[in-house]
């Protein structure tokens, strides 16, 4: 049983680049969450996704977009990299709103 | 100021010596959850409270929810080198997100 798996586990982009980290679980939950965390920060939650076809902005949802057209799947996208976005991306999922969210290991994205 | 305070920052403990973490919140809480993160990896979850005076624990840790639901506090007995990391607390305010402290970085020296 993977749980939620997160790809790719580090990246640099170029400022200005484009790029999709992927997430995906295996454990039929409704609910799925992407955070960053910076330094000191705790997690800041940028979107989340109550089933497929149904997502709505957290936290910090600037310049990101994030779809879900299956349980399994909720891509997180940067359309315009920018070094505030300098951060560790984490993908979480639950059974309901007030179930534990499960998390995967996290994408750690560089700006340069 | 933060919905949620999480204490103290960092703590340095000799291996043996037991410790406590605080969860503060300025609302009542829904649910509290309690994740423990290593360097460099995801959050590992550890323990949920949803009922005020509720406590639960897992071989050497404790957690406790005060009957106000308030605040919440996560107790390690005769800590051990494997105790170390990064201790967070994730709040429920009666939604379906959860709002984090800014967490506790534990260190256990010999």
């Amino acid at each position: 049983n993977a749980g939620v798996t997160q790809t790719p586990k580090f990246r640099i982009l170029k400022i200005g680049q484009s790029m999709t980290l992927q997430c995906t679980q295996d454990m039929n939950h409704n609910y799925m969450y992407w955070y960053r965390q910076d330094p000191g920060m705790g997690l800041k939650l940028i979107y989340y996704s109550v089933g497929a076809g149904i997502t709505d902005k957290g936290e910090v949802p600037n310049g990101y977009n994030v779809s879900r057209s299956t349980t399994e799947d909720f891509p997180l996208r940067l359309e315009l990299a920018a070094p505030s976005q300098t951060s560790v991306y984490f993908c979480a999922s639950s059974l309901g709103g007030n179930q534990p969210q499960h998390f995967g290991d996290g994408t750690r994205l560089s700006i340069l | 100021s933060q919905e949620l305070e999480q204490s103290p920052q960092s703590l340095i403990v000799q291996e043996g010596k037991n410790l406590t973490i605080n969860c503060t919140s300025s609302k009542t809480l829904y649910g509290l959850y309690w994740y423990k993160q290593k360097y460099g990896e995801g959050l590992i979850f550890l323990m949920m409270l949803q009922k005020g005076g509720e406590e639960k624990s897992h071989e050497k840790i404790t957690a406790k929810l005060d009957e106000k639901k308030q605040q919440s506090s996560l107790h390690i007995t005769a800590s051990q080198p494997s105790h170390a990391g990064i201790y967070l607390c994730g709040a429920s305010f009666g939604n379906e997100k959860l709002t984090f402290g800014t967490g506790t970085r534990l260190t256990i020296i010999p």
